[in-house]
């Protein structure tokens, strides 16, 4: 069995502050992990993905997530939020290493202001 | 870079009707696409897997009756809402994979969202 939970619904930071979106996954074998971002109105777009090789993962956009093992986490993170990061970022765990079977939380909405 | 169109992104139908929704990878042949159902404010469901020229299998719960997948071209999936309640409203997507992209990579189409009157 295998589940994502997502910290946080909605988060709000300002325009150059540290965005933090957190995500917690259980899975009975070593997980493969995902981030996907939704910008409105367009499909989800791969932002990352932990796949067992180094556990500092960087991604599309100035975007990095660390895989904690002994913590079950995966928060992604970027120093420096810009205001086109506003968008809905989904955390993803998929426990056969194929797509076939990803589980998604339920999604952060991350608003940036000025 | 791969792309998944979905077609119609918005849909409104009277209850009883069926509708249809269409999948499409524009630039490379998919061998397998997913169908997912979003509520609002909730994650995203697998509802289906489509395999091109084989049946769809689908996840516990999901009505096969109800929720038609056609599969028939490696760049055309279909799902077909037959016939429709309120209750079916929702955000459908679709994603698709190829090996030629990575066993784990995805490509996600924008979503069709249903209304059903």
């Amino acid at each position: 069995a295998q589940s994502v939970t997502q910290l946080g619904s909605h988060v709000s930071v300002s325009e150059g502050a540290l965005v933090l979106l957190r995500c917690n996954y259980s899975s009975s074998v070593p997980p493969y992990l995902f981030w996907y971002v939704q910008y409105p109105n367009q499909g989800l777009q791969l932002l990352l993905k932990y796949t067992s090789a180094a556990t500092l993962v960087k991604g599309i956009n100035g975007f990095e997530a660390e895989f904690k093992k002994s913590e079950t986490s995966f928060h992604l993170t970027k120093p420096s939020a810009h205001m086109s990061d506003a968008a809905e970022y989904f955390c993803a765990v998929s426990s056969t290493g194929t797509a076939s079977k990803l589980t998604f939380g339920t999604g952060t909405r991350l608003q940036v202001t000025l | 870079g791969a792309v998944v169109s979905q077609h119609p992104s918005w849909v409104i139908c009277k209850s009883g009707t069926s509708v249809k929704i269409e999948c499409r990878s524009l630039d490379f042949q998919a061998t397998t696409m997913f169908w997912y159902r979003q509520f609002p404010k909730q994650s995203l469901m697998l509802m289906a897997t489509s395999n091109e020229g084989s049946k769809a299998t689908y996840e516990q719960g999901v009505e096969k009756d109800k929720f038609l997948i056609n599969h028939a071209s490696l760049t055309l999936s279909t799902l077909t809402v037959t016939s429709a309640h309120p209750e079916d409203s929702s955000f459908y997507i679709c994603s698709a994979a190829t090996p030629l992209l990575g066993a784990n990579v995805l490509t996600f189409g924008a979503g069709s969202r249903l209304t059903v009157l």
